[in-house]
């Protein structure tokens, strides 16, 4: 079956602008988590959606959003660029969050490389 | 919060070589995974293992919850393996979870 989808595959953009990617699950799969790596933090959780709800949330300023459809593809945003911005973002899909007891093996996508000038 | 501790940071291998990786993590967890990054970025997945041990191919996995610590075992390592590995675990506090990742083993294998 289909992995995780992520898209585009890379990004450059300017200091100021807005960005939104994308992630489709695989088939089934209903929680959607987003997180940044960067040579300096490392990964970093971003935020957690299943079910169409963010239930969980990292440590990042409000420029950071996301969203899940019904058919639970997730999008993020980034608004009002900065150069720190620039980084790997990466999706992450399993059936159930993280802290359930069962099916909550992550899978991951390809990644989206943004690039901010 | 938990702090999950990867060692060694850096590992430079022979092909053919054995290594063993470890992740040390300093509160009970609800899961673990290990995974490696391509050179591409891409996360793979070697085993969703919060306790007890796995075993595909030339990889395996131990973890010790008790002890809170698991070891990744390489065998016959070859070029392809290098690249990084994390491990992550999942855990519970005041009522939410977090998810966090390991620093990560950067590994080398020279033909």
């Amino acid at each position: 079956k289909a992995g995780v989808t992520q898209t585009p595959r890379y990004l450059i953009k300017t200091r100021g602008q807005q960005v939104t990617l994308s992630c489709s699950p695989i088939s089934g799969h209903r929680s959607v988590s987003w997180y940044q790596q960067t040579p300096g933090q490392g990964l970093q959780f971003l935020f957690e959606y299943f079910s169409e709800t963010q239930r969980n949330k990292g440590n990042f300023p409000g420029r950071f959003s996301g969203r899940q459809f019904s058919n639970s593809r997730s999008e993020m945003n980034v608004s009002t660029l900065e150069l720190g911005d620039s980084a790997l973002y990466l999706c992450a899909s399993s059936r159930n969050p993280p802290h359930r007891g069962q099916d909550t093996e992550a899978f991951f996508g390809q990644g989206t490389r943004l690039t901010v000038v | 919060g938990i702090q999950v501790e990867q060692s060694p940071p850096d590992l430079i291998l022979q092909e053919g070589a054995n290594s063993t990786l470890r992740c040390n993590f300093s509160d009970s967890v609800n899961n673990l995974q290990w995974f490696h990054q391509n050179p591409w970025g891409q996360l793979i997945n070697l085993f969703y293992i919060p306790s007890g041990t796995k075993q595909n191919g030339r990889l395996s996995a131990t973890t010790v919850a008790t002890e809170r610590y698991s070891l990744l075992y390489i065998s016959s390592s070859q070029t392809t393996d290098s690249g990084v590995y994390f491990c992550a675990v999942s855990y519970t506090t005041s009522g939410t979870y977090k998810y966090i990742f390991g620093t990560g083993t950067r590994l080398k294998v020279l033909a």
